[in-house]
């Protein structure tokens, strides 16, 4: 099975980095997602790992541990538009359904 | 856009009924995926076909059947509704690449149980 943990709330200042962090224990692993989801708003993509390390995508990075069932999300200068929950996913390994499973959210609120 | 269109938006209805939502997936993408996400919920994995047969499911309850058509839209039915039931309804796709496993939502489809 899979087990997500990740922090309910987190509050920072306009123009700050944030960064959310993502543990999981898994019976096997095929990458990793996050998520960004706006109140009433379908989910949106934000970041895939598969190997280790850290991807980068303009304001928003994400970094993978395998080894430590460990992610985190980085979000840069941050805007009030970023209010928003951040969802890790986790992908099963090849050969099982494909679904993905999701952590319960942490819910960033972005302050002036 | 996802290009994941989901109807009906908004659907009020009383205990003890019956109600079908509808998905249609992003042209080419062969898996449907169903995921209901209560109040102050995760997103819960209900059910997923893959080209018109169940491929896996999750905490799908019996009252909840599901299926996919040759067309490849895909319609949830949820019976002998609950108040708890009050969900929103997403449903998602992917393409057939096994190594690709970005979802794609549709915005969803909320029911109110009263």
């Amino acid at each position: 099975g899979q087990n997500i943990d990740q922090p309910t709330e987190m509050t920072a200042t306009e123009g700050a980095i944030v960064q959310i962090n993502c543990t999981y224990q898994t019976s096997g692993f095929n990458g990793l997602f996050w998520y960004q989801q706006h109140a009433g708003e379908a989910p949106t993509f934000l970041s895939y790992n598969v190997l280790d390390g850290l991807e980068e995508k303009g304001r928003f990075s994400s970094f993978l541990s395998r080894s430590k069932g460990y992610s985190y999300l980085l979000l840069k200068e941050l805007q009030m538009k970023d209010s928003a929950s951040y969802l890790c996913a986790v992908l099963p390994p090849s050969g099982s359904a494909r679904q993905l499973t999701f952590g319960s959210g942490t819910q960033l609120t972005v302050l002036p | 856009d996802s290009g994941v269109t989901q109807t009906p938006k908004h659907l009020i209805t009383a205990t003890g009924q019956r109600v079908t939502l509808r998905c249609s997936p992003r042209s080419g993408d062969l898996s449907v995926y169903w995921y209901q996400q209560s109040l102050d919920q995760g997103l819960q994995f209900l059910i997923q076909y893959y080209n018109g047969e169940e491929r896996a499911k999750g905490n799908i309850l019996e009252r909840f059947s599901a299926q996919q058509f040759p067309d490849l839209h895909s319609e949830l039915n949820l019976s002998s509704l609950e108040l708890g039931d009050s969900a929103l309804y997403f449903c998602a796709s992917k393409s057939g690449d096994p190594n690709t496993g970005e979802l794609f939502f549709g915005e969803g489809s909320r029911l109110t149980v009263l």
